[in-house]
């Protein structure tokens, strides 16, 4: 299978620690993407990472990519309760199949 | 706002009757995806339209169907839904394919 793994499974912190999310994938890429889920709804969109780069910054996130060794991690600084939710990585293959392969997602909580 | 709108978001059905879920997108993107969501599981990838070409799963179940009448709207039609398919399912869409995509709420099938 191509899905990606995600560790850890669920991650609880307290408000105000900074959260840390791996990602690991199997095949080459064109761009690794993070994706938040709050509890029984859709997923959205937080940060885009191409195989040519090696970290991104979005607000209170950053996002670091190695392909040599198939890996990403999301950090999440000074966490807020409102950060409670599934978060989870998605790549997109160099294949050129234009789709999404997510990996099986961290749950975070935030202790308040 | 643009978005990606999703009905009715929960529905509820007996086994082997059938069913229709819909999807509607103000966003004008060529790509648009259906997934299926089990509990604390990632999304999967049913199918996905490129603009009117339609690129099915290997594994999805003959179950499953879907039709695109226009850019605008794509339904996902269970023919005989089994208590397995109980599930969330996620309509999302995309400009690019393989970039950003931007999902629905979803709807939550609840099979009887």
């Amino acid at each position: 299978s191509q899905q990606g793994e995600e560790d850890p499974q669920a991650l609880s912190i307290q408000e105000g620690e900074n959260a840390t999310m791996n990602c690991s994938y199997k095949t080459s890429i064109n761009n690794l993407q993070w994706y938040r889920q709050n509890s029984g709804r859709g997923l959205v969109h937080l940060i885009l990472i191409r195989s040519n780069e090696r970290e991104k910054h979005s607000g209170r996130l950053r996002v670091t990519l190695d392909t040599s060794k198939k890996s990403s991690s999301l950090l999440i600084t000074a966490s807020r309760a409102a950060d409670t939710a599934s978060y989870f990585c998605a790549t997109e293959s160099n294949f050129g199949n234009e789709k999404l392969t997510f990996g099986t997602g961290t749950r975070l909580t935030i202790i308040p | 706002d643009a978005m990606v709108i999703q009905n009715p978001r929960y529905q509820v059905t007996q086994f082997g009757k059938p069913v229709t879920l819909s999807c509607s997108q103000t966003l004008n993107h060529n790509v648009m995806y259906w997934y299926q969501q089990k509990s604390s599981q990632a999304p999967k990838l049913l199918f996905h339209y490129y603009d009117k070409d339609f690129n099915n799963e290997a594994d999805t179940p003959d179950n499953f169907q879907s039709r695109r009448p226009n850019t605008s709207f794509c339904f996902l039609d269970i023919r005989s839904p089994g208590l397995g398919d109980a599930a969330m399912y996620l309509c999302a869409t995309s400009a690019v394919a393989g970039e950003t995509q931007y999902f629905g709420p979803g709807t939550r099938l609840l099979v009887l």
